[in-house]
């Protein structure tokens, strides 16, 4: 079984610059994440999809990051303008079921310069 | 908002010891799930327990669950170099089910 794909795995922009990430998750999985991982702490919430809905973006910055789940399937998250507290690792993890085991992707490594 | 603390931040121990490592939460919860993350690398899930389960093992993992003390352990037995990565507990409470991540255990296991 194919496991959950992230792209690009680095990145490294300017600040005010726009950067996306794209995470295709596991088939069948209705449920998707994205997270923000700041060096030496735990994964932090931005936003959760269940098939193309959202259910919750209380934690998304929402005057710089957007994310879409286009088709129920496909994600992406976009910052723009980035600052240089963006600076973080954004993981996508996806579940077959709310309330269940999560499979993350190995991750985009962003540094805002 | 609702979130698992780990308990110690970091832990040092010798290859075929064992490591418990700790999670406490605030309210009451659906179920507890704990992750390993390898440096620079996603997170793996080791072992989800419901709220109304106490005792769950997994090869060498067993976790417990006191949801009276509101608190979890994970031990590792017989610990092993290739152990050596943070450990992170995740919560979801009431009707959320949104799991909610800690600031994890670095566990080092010196061969």
């Amino acid at each position: 079984e194919a496991g959950v794909a992230q792209s690009p795995r680095y990145k490294i922009i300017e600040k005010r610059q726009s950067v996306a990430f794209w995470c295709n998750p596991i088939s069948g999985h209705a449920t998707l994440y994205w997270y923000q991982q700041i060096l030496g702490q735990g994964p932090k919430l931005l936003i959760q999809f269940q098939n193309n809905g959202v259910v919750d973006d209380s934690q998304l910055p929402k005057d710089r990051f957007s994310a879409e789940r286009l088709k129920g399937v496909d994600s992406t998250l976009k910052i723009q303008p980035a600052k240089l507290e963006d600076s973080a690792v954004y993981l996508c993890a996806s579940s077959f079921q709310v309330s269940g085991e999560l499979f993350f992707g190995e991750g985009s490594r962003l540094t805002v310069l | 908002s609702q979130q698992g603390e780990e308990d110690p931040q970091a832990l040092s121990i010798q290859e075929g010891e064992n490591a418990t490592m700790n999670c406490s939460y605030k309210t009451s919860i659906n179920n507890l799930q704990w992750y390993r993350q390898n440096s620079g690398r996603g997170l793996v899930h080791l072992i989800l327990i419901r709220s109304n389960e106490r005792e769950k093992h997994s090869g060498r993992l067993r976790v417990t669950l006191d949801t009276s003390k509101k608190s979890s352990s994970l031990l590792i037995t017989a610990s092993r170099a290739a152990d050596t990565a943070s450990y992170f507990c995740a919560t979801d409470a009431g009707g959320s089910y949104i799991p909610t991540f800690g600031r994890g255990t670095s566990l080092i296991v010196h061969p």
